[in-house]
């Protein structure tokens, strides 16, 4: 596709269920992140995922959060047993190589009740 | 861990005046970027920095890297109402892992 892309673009949970996000990077883009903003505040980094090395996952808030990427493509973010405090918008960005700029997709806002 | 700090956090200013945010990293970085996130939208990319006391210039817009390569700004000249938005900073360490981006500074300008 012309960018990255996210689904779903909205989600509503109830506390305790589990959440997956997708996240569709930019064909040919080696390196892909998941970042986290709260409303108002800045991008909280989570994981990054770069070729086949292993992820970079010291932005884990918790072991209730998890991210896959299969075949070097898309990715997962799955969020176990929901708590409110994950009420936010989850942004995914890919790029070319490490050290390039990041293309961001539209996020995927998660209300958690 | 690294961390990166910006600020101000918030900017008020009328149509034509100036506008700088800055950018300032407990470790020394590798390389900085700046990103522009309207309201309502996603952060998008508007430079990069690598070079030790690089100035680069889009325009308006002037972007320095410190000589020690710990802090970096944004300089706006004569705001337009387009300028509104969250402008962050992101900076990777020296050991090349994640970005770690700034909180940013939420810019406002009235007409």
């Amino acid at each position: 596709g012309a960018g990255v892309s996210q689904s779903p673009s909205n989600k509503v949970t109830e506390k305790g269920k589990d959440v997956e996000l997708r996240c569709d990077p930019i064909s040919g883009h080696t390196a892909l992140y998941w970042y986290r903003q709260s409303l108002g505040q800045g991008l909280e980094f989570l994981i990054y995922f770069q070729g086949n090395s292993a992820p970079d996952k010291s932005g884990l808030p918790s072991d209730r959060f998890s991210a896959e990427r299969t075949g070097g493509s898309v990715s997962t973010l799955t969020i176990q047993r929901t708590q409110q405090e994950d009420s936010a918008v989850y942004l995914c960005a890919s790029s070319i190589l490490r050290d390039n700029e990041q293309f961001f997709g539209p996020g995927t806002r998660l209300t958690v009740l | 861990g690294q961390q990166v700090m910006q600020i101000p956090q918030y900017q008020h200013v009328q149509e034509g005046e100036d506008f700088t945010t800055y950018c300032n990293s407990s470790t020394t970085l590798s390389n900085i970027q700046w990103y522009k996130q309207r309201p309502g939208g996603h952060p998008v990319f508007l430079i990069q920095l690598v070079k030790s006391g690089e100035v680069k210039k889009q325009k308006r817009l002037t972007f320095q890297f410190g000589e020690a390569k710990k802090n970096s700004s944004l300089h706006i000249t004569a705001t337009q109402t387009t300028d509104v938005g969250t402008y962050f900073c992101a900076g990777r360490g020296q050991a090349g892992t994640a970005l770690i981006f700034g909180k940013g500074t939420t810019l406002s300008v009235s007409s």
